[in-house]
C-alpha cells in the first residue's frame, strides 16, 4: 500500500521563477494539505484541498495556489519564486479533511538561487 | 492567532535516561492534539490525543494531554540512539490542519 508520494524529491530554481510540485495521496485518502517547513523550524500550513477545492487556508501569498485532480493527487504552485521560499514542502493526506490517519509524504527540498 | 511552544528547543541526553518533552498551545476550538517524530524528511505520526488525564502508551514513549492547562508532554524512557530526531506536537482545531511548534531536537549519545 503505497503511502504519499511527492514529486520532485529536490528542485533548484532561479529568482522569479515558477514552480510546480506533485503530491500523490495514500490509498484510500481524499484530503490533501500542503505545508513549508523552513530549515529549524516547524511545518507551516499553505492550504487543503478536498472535492478538489482549497477549502482552507494558511498565512501564505496569492503566489501560492494549489489545485486537487479527480484522482485527488494535487499540485501546488508558486510564482515569483524569492530566496525567502526555500524550504522542505511537505504534503500531507487524510480521510473526509480530519486529522486520523493523517499521513505525510517525504516532501520536496525547494532551493531558490 | 494559534500559537504552539515547545520546551525545551534541543536536548542532549545519554543512552538510558529519560526525557520528557513539553508542548504548550493556544488553538481556537481544539479538538485533538498530535505528536510526530522527524528524522530526516516525512514527520511519523506518533500519537493523537483528544481527551485529558488519558494516557498513551507505544513501547517506550507516552504522552498525556492537559485541556484545562493546555499542554501535552511526551516522555521517553530508556532513550536510545535511533529516538534522536525532532518531536514536533500539533493541536487542531474545528479546521484540520495542523500547527506545528518548532519542536525539539533530541540527541541521544552513547
Amino acid at each position: 500500500d503505497a503511502g504519499v508520494t511527492q514529486s520532485p524529491t529536490h528542485l533548484i530554481k532561479t529568482r522569479g521563477q515558477q514552480v510546480t510540485l506533485r503530491c500523490s495521496p495514500k490509498s484510500g485518502h481524499d484530503t490533501v494539505s500542503w505545508y513549508q517547513q523552513a530549515l529549524g523550524q516547524g511545518p507551516q500550513f499553505i492550504f487543503q484541498y478536498y472535492e478538489e477545492e482549497e477549502r482552507q487556508r494558511g498565512n501564505f501569498p496569492d503566489r501560492f495556489s494549489g489545485h486537487q485532480f479527480p484522482n485527488y493527487s494535487s499540485e501546488l504552485n508558486v510564482n515569483a519564486l524569492l530566496l525567502g521560499d526555500s524550504a522542505l514542502y511537505l504534503c500531507a493526506s487524510s480521510w473526509g479533511q480530519g486529522v486520523v490517519g493523517y499521513t505525510f509524504g517525504s516532501g520536496t527540498r525547494l532551493t531558490v538561487v | 492567532e494559534d500559537k504552539v511552544v515547545q520546551s525545551p528547543l534541543s536536548l542532549v541526553v545519554h543512552e538510558g535516561d529519560t526525557v520528557t518533552l513539553n508542548c504548550s498551545y493556544e488553538v481556537t476550538n481544539f479538538r485533538s492534539l498530535l505528536w510526530y517524530k522527524q528524522e530526516k524528511k516525512a514527520p511519523t505520526f506518533l500519537f493523537m490525543l483528544t481527551s485529558s488525564g488519558i494516557e498513551k502508551k507505544s513501547g517506550r514513549l507516552s504522552s498525556i494531554l492537559d485541556k484545562k492547562e493546555l499542554f501535552s508532554i511526551l516522555n521517553i524512557t530508556a532513550t536510545q540512539t535511533g529516538d534522536s530526531a525532532v518531536y514536533l506536537c500539533a493541536p487542531t482545531g474545528t479546521a484540520s490542519k495542523l500547527t506545528f511548534g518548532t519542536g525539539t531536537r533530541l540527541q541521544v549519545t552513547l
